[in-house]
């Protein structure tokens, strides 16, 4: 049982636009900010977003993110069918004091 | 471009103690804006934070593996490592090393390991 809630899957045909959810609480997402990873199958996790809504040199600017209040999602706009892979949302928890991820999200583009 | 590479035994028998390394390059360990972290990844499942350690050596551990998790630095050898007791079957995953930065009060990994995989089996 993850900290951070994100639905289990998602999809969505290419061009399409397919957002990915992720509930928290006043501890985590409502109190600092949230960073979300793409993992594609067999590698280690990539920073997609940072600080709600920030990207990395060279991520893409069809991935956007947003928070709100214990809650953040993660928008991808124009897919394509390299996007297919695991999307995971993470936070500081003032309450445990560490670092807590969403139990990710599998993407198809179908 | 900092890269980070994680080494150690593939194979641990349960009741040991599994011990990873984590070798920084392209950068110093002693980054004081650098927070040196293990996040391990069971087969099939999801992401799990193990811990961190910051340049000065202070610790943060996930509550649940406190009572059987060591994090240390070896300043002199740009690594660092993680030690974990005790371990069982459902500490079989892979581990990966990656480097959280702290920036005007954001706090994020930018830079991962490759991750290596671990079984704990007899």
């Amino acid at each position: 049982q993850s900290v951070l809630t994100q639905p289990p899957s998602a999809s969505g045909t290419p061009g399409q636009r397919v957002t990915i959810s992720c509930s928290g609480s006043n501890s985590n997402i409502g109190s600092d900010t949230v960073n979300w990873h793409q993992q594609l199958p067999g590698t280690a996790p990539k920073l997609l977003i940072y600080s709600n809504n920030q990207r990395p040199s060279g991520v893409p600017d069809r991935f956007s993110g947003s928070q709100s209040g214990t809650s953040a999602s993660l928008a991808i706009s124009g897919l394509q069918s390299e996007d297919e892979a695991d999307y995971y949302c993470a936070a500081w928890d003032d309450s445990l004091n560490g670092v807590v991820f969403g139990g990710g999200t599998k993407l198809t583009v179908l | 471009q900092v890269q980070l590479q994680e080494s150690g035994p593939g194979l641990v028998k349960p009741s040991e103690t599994l011990s990873l390394t984590c070798t920084v390059s392209g950068g110093s360990i002693s980054s004081n804006s650098s927070y040196w972290t293990w996040i391990r990844q069971p087969p099939g499942k999801g992401l799990e934070w193990i811990g961190h350690i910051y340049y000065s050596g202070s610790t943060n551990y996930n509550p649940s593996l406190k009572s059987r998790v060591t994090i240390s630095l070896a300043t002199s050898k740009n690594q660092f490592s993680l030690k974990l007791s005790s371990v069982t079957a459902a500490d079989t995953a892979v581990y990966y090393c990656a480097r959280y930065k702290e920036d005007d009060s954001r706090f994020y990994p930018d830079y991962w390991g490759q991750g290596t995989p671990v079984t704990v089996s007899s």
